[in-house]
């Protein structure tokens, strides 16, 4: 089982560059989160995905944009990436109903220069 | 900015000692999730509440739901030096399923 899986694990941006991250989940699960964590900061909700078909905004969602490609997949998109946006994004998951402990993918260090 | 108010911030700990931290919210919350991250990984959950008032236990780890069902508390007994990394609490609120994390507790060995 390989749970969460994000790619990549490291990118490098230009200004104005666009890119997107992928996560992929293999447990059945039908809630999908992103979030960003910046140095000595705790992790931001950017966007959620309940169930598929669904997606809504978590507390930092500008210049982000998401897809809910099906129920395995969750993607993140950087339209034209800042430097404000140089962080470890974290992608994320949950079964929900009686079974909501989330698991989390390795991270993708993303810098913006 | 953080609907969870985690504290400490930051802690030392010594060999045996034992060390808590906690979590609150003016939101209630269905679940609260206690995870671990350490340097370059990422966050490993630690225990899972689901009832206000329960309280449960992996090993020298503690954790209980507060009965208000807006806060939630974590024990570490017998600290060892790999308790060190950050701890998070996080609330799942059942419409929507939307997941909100603390601040985290950055826990540290005293010098």
């Amino acid at each position: 089982n390989a749970g969460v899986t994000q790619t990549p694990k490291f990118q490098v941006l230009k200004t104005g560059q666009s890119m997107t991250l992928q996560c992929a989940q293999d447990m059945n699960h039908n809630s999908m989160y992103w979030y960003r964590q910046d140095p000595g900061m705790g992790l931001r909700l950017i966007y959620y995905s309940a169930s598929e078909g669904t997606t809504d905004k978590g507390e930092v969602p500008n210049g982000y944009n998401v897809s809910r490609l099906n129920k395995r997949e969750f993607s993140l998109r950087l339209e034209s990436a800042a430097p404000s946006q140089t962080s470890v994004y974290f992608c994320a998951s949950l079964y929900g109903s009686m079974n909501t402990e989330a698991f989390f993918g390795q991270g993708t260090r993303l810098t913006v220069v | 900015g953080q609907q969870l108010n985690q504290s400490p911030q930051s802690m030392f700990i010594q060999e045996g000692e034992d060390v808590s931290m906690n979590c609150t919210s003016s939101s209630i919350f269905n679940t609260w999730l206690w995870y671990k991250q350490e340097p370059g990984e990422g966050p490993v959950l630690l225990i899972a509440l689901y009832k206000a008032g329960e309280l449960t236990s992996n090993g020298r780890l503690t954790a209980q739901f507060g009965i208000t069902r807006k806060d939630s508390f974590l024990n570490i007994s017998a600290s060892i030096p790999s308790d060190v990394g950050i701890y998070f609490c996080a609330g799942l609120k059942a419409a929507g399923n939307k997941l909100t994390f603390g601040g985290g507790t950055r826990v540290l060995v005293k010098p």
